[in-house]
């Protein structure tokens, strides 16, 4: 079966300080891969989404950048954290079909300071 | 472009009292659709998802939804709620002509009180 992790869990960084969160994915092979964010009393807003390695989308101008240097692997970064990245991020996974479901991570919170 | 609106932020419901999340969708395309739940610090869930077919879609937890084309709506309906259903619920669109992005509402918080 299949599985996604991320980590940590927990983050608290200052502001200005980098930022790099991981996502795996076992089970499955060659997935779309995505990072949403998720902050107080908002709905989730994709950042990025990857369709296979090396190949990223992002969809919102911001601070942060995505990538995938292996097929199961997807790392959301910062070189500089604002106040206003503060959140929860999720990451997902789906086989790549139209159609199909896609399967999120437990989270990341992270608190900037 | 495509969007999203849930209705309702908040939902206060009794136990096994009925319930329904309200969602409106705004689209130019043809579009599946989907609801999803997500409980306190965790990721989320597909509770049930419409490609197409029949309009009623039933998904786990004793869920259900239907979509209405004419009202470009898809509702989520339980008939009778308990405690544990207490949670965030989060209906989204995606286009049918992409590489599987969803949009999604901002989110129904579903209150069970007993």
């Amino acid at each position: 079966s299949q599985t996604i992790h991320q980590w940590p869990a927990t983050l608290v960084q200052p502001v200005g300080s980098p930022l790099s969160l991981e996502c795996t994915v076992e089970g499955t092979s060659n997935p779309n891969l995505y990072w949403y964010r998720q902050a107080a009393g908002r709905g989730l807003q994709l950042l990025f989404y990857s369709v296979g390695i090396g190949q990223i989308s992002s969809e919102v101008p911001q601070n942060l950048s995505a990538s995938r240097p292996q097929d199961r692997q997807f790392i959301l970064s910062s070189k500089k954290l604002l106040l206003s990245d503060s959140g929860f991020y999720l990451c997902a996974w789906a086989k790549g079909r139209l159609t199909d479901t896609q399967y999120f991570g437990p989270g990341t919170r992270l608190t900037v300071l | 472009a495509q969007s999203v609106t849930q209705l309702d932020s908040q939902v206060p419901v009794f136990e096994e009292a009925p319930v329904e999340l309200r969602c409106n969708y705004s689209s130019s395309v043809s579009v599946y659709l989907f609801w999803y739940v997500q409980y306190p610090n965790q990721g989320l869930q597909l509770l049930l998802k419409y490609l197409s077919g029949s309009t009623l879609v039933k998904g786990i937890n004793g869920f259900e939804a239907e979509f209405n084309k004419s009202q470009t709506s898809f509702h989520l309906r339980k008939p009778s709620v308990h405690i544990s259903d207490t949670a965030e619920y989060f209906c989204a669109v995606s286009p049918s002509s992409n590489t599987g992005k969803l949009i999604f509402g901002q989110g129904t918080t579903l209150q069970v009180k007993p």
